[in-house]
């Protein structure tokens, strides 16, 4: 089956410090990962994929096939920052839909 | 257009009445895809379309709730006789490609 785990509910760090975002994944066979954020209920944007190894904001994301994980990270929080995280799972399957992690907030306290 | 527009941007209804949603996807995707987000923030897949057909509507509560993609027309979603538990964000996202889905900014519907 299909699914995506954010263990955190809540992140709360200190501005400048490091930000580790948890993700983990079941799926048989080689999905596409996926960060999202939200801020303030805004829309859903896309933060990183993995397939690009990009670097968005500071932060970066390395797919880790043997743990299955897709961990968010970003040596120096910073403020702006806060907002509701989401890891989202693209199966190779014919639908194309995502498959979102309950989420993680992040809160980066002054 | 460059985003996807969703309509109405909230919109409050009694239980029991019905809700119509509407999406404009981004000019050019084929997919488009309607998710629920309720308090707890997880989103659930109801439905996708590509172009005017239904793709996947694995996620739709079929008794009550109905989507249409029709040509030259925004996107629907459509709620009979709404229930307290409907009250969340409908978002819809479109796509061209599997790699990048865009949001809309999501419908707030309150049932009262």
């Amino acid at each position: 089956a299909q699914r995506v785990t954010q263990p955190e509910k809540l992140l709360s760090v200190f501005k400048g410090a490091p930000v580790e975002l948890k993700c983990n994944y079941s799926y048989s066979g080689s999905p596409e990962l996926f960060w999202y954020v939200q801020y303030s209920r805004q829309r859903l944007q896309l933060l990183l994929r993995h397939i690009s190894r990009e670097s968005i904001k500071g932060f970066t994301a390395d797919l880790n096939k043997g743990e299955t994980s897709f961990h968010l990270k970003k040596p120096f929080a910073q403020e702006e920052d806060s907002a509701m995280y989401y890891c989202a799972l693209n199966g190779m399957d014919s639908s194309y839909k995502l498959i979102f992690g309950s989420g993680t907030r992040l809160l980066v306290r002054p | 257009g460059e985003e996807v527009a969703q309509t109405p941007k909230h919109l409050v209804r009694g239980e029991g009445q019905k809700a119509k949603l509407y999406c404009a996807p981004i000019k050019g995707h084929s997919y488009v895809f309607w998710y629920q987000q309720v308090l707890k923030n997880e989103f659930k897949f109801l439905i996708s379309f590509q172009n005017e057909n239904v793709f996947d509507e694995t996620g739709m509560p079929k008794e009550r709730f109905s989507a249409k993609c029709l040509p030259n027309s925004p996107c629907s979603l459509e709620i009979q006789a709404t229930k307290l538990e409907d009250s969340a964000v409908y978002f819809c996202a479109s796509s061209q490609s599997r790699n990048t889905i865009y949001f809309g900014e999501g419908s707030w519907l309150t049932v009262v």
